[in-house]
């Protein structure tokens, strides 16, 4: 079965640093991958998804994700954090093969940006 | 209204009652998505429906949990004799099929706080 793993389950970074969240996936053939985000008593949202051409992503809000196969890992990331960047972020993976549309979370990172 | 809405909230039960809980979806949406996700954990995949069919029901933890899609839009998760453990958020959410291709963006519902005592 396709998994993702966020190894830290929170982020510190001070508001004008550049942030990254990090993600690593185990996959059985091409890897279609997913950065959402859920802000304090909101649904998840979005951010952005790695199927297939650019290994550099771009997203909602200014982030982006870099896809590097050779480490299997999709890491999240913003040139200049800003304070309302502060939630929970989760990475995720398609699960199964064409036709199937599952997503598999990651157990998510907390990011918190500091003024 | 123009997003994934969840009906109730918050609910709190006894154990051993029954419980539903809503997702009216994005209007056209063709797939419709339960989850469940638990304080400090990423969302678990419960089940999905294409139109009125459940597509992949392997995430249901047992048989106390169904879920019905009966006109391929308003769903209900059904969940009977609630145990403590059922205790989570339950999220559902909708996406679209763009001729033929599924975007990968889904589009999440508040959730559903469920309680049992």
């Amino acid at each position: 079965a396709q998994s993702v793993a966020q190894p830290e389950d929170q982020v510190n970074v001070a508001e004008g640093n550049p942030l990254t969240v990090k993600c690593t996936y185990s996959v059985s053939g091409n890897p279609y991958l997913f950065w959402y985000v859920q802000y304090p008593n909101r649904g998840l949202q979005f951010l952005l998804k790695y199927i297939t051409g650019d290994n550099l992503v771009k997203g909602s809000y200014g982030f982006e994700a870099e896809f590097n196969k050779s480490q299997t890992s999709f890491h999240l990331k913003k040139p200049s954090a800003l304070v309302s960047d502060s939630a929970l972020y989760f990475c995720a993976v398609r699960d199964g093969g064409t036709g199937f549309q599952k997503l598999v979370f990651g157990t998510g990172t907390r990011l918190l940006v500091s003024p | 209204g123009a997003g994934v809405s969840q009906t109730p909230s918050n609910k709190v039960t006894e154990k051993g009652k029954y419980v539903e809980l809503r997702c009216d979806p994005i209007s056209g949406h063709t797939a419709l998505y339960w989850y469940r996700q638990s304080l400090g954990q990423g969302p678990e995949f419960l089940i999905y429906f294409q139109g009125t069919g459940a597509a992949d029901d392997s995430g249901l933890p047992n048989d106390r949990f169904f879920a019905v899609r009966p006109e391929g839009s308003v769903s209900t998760l059904k969940i009977q004799r609630t145990e403590r453990g059922d205790s989570a958020v339950y999220l559902c959410a909708s996406s679209l099929t763009l001729a033929g291709a599924w975007t990968g963006e889904l589009f999440f519902g508040e959730g559903s706080r469920l309680t049992v005592l």
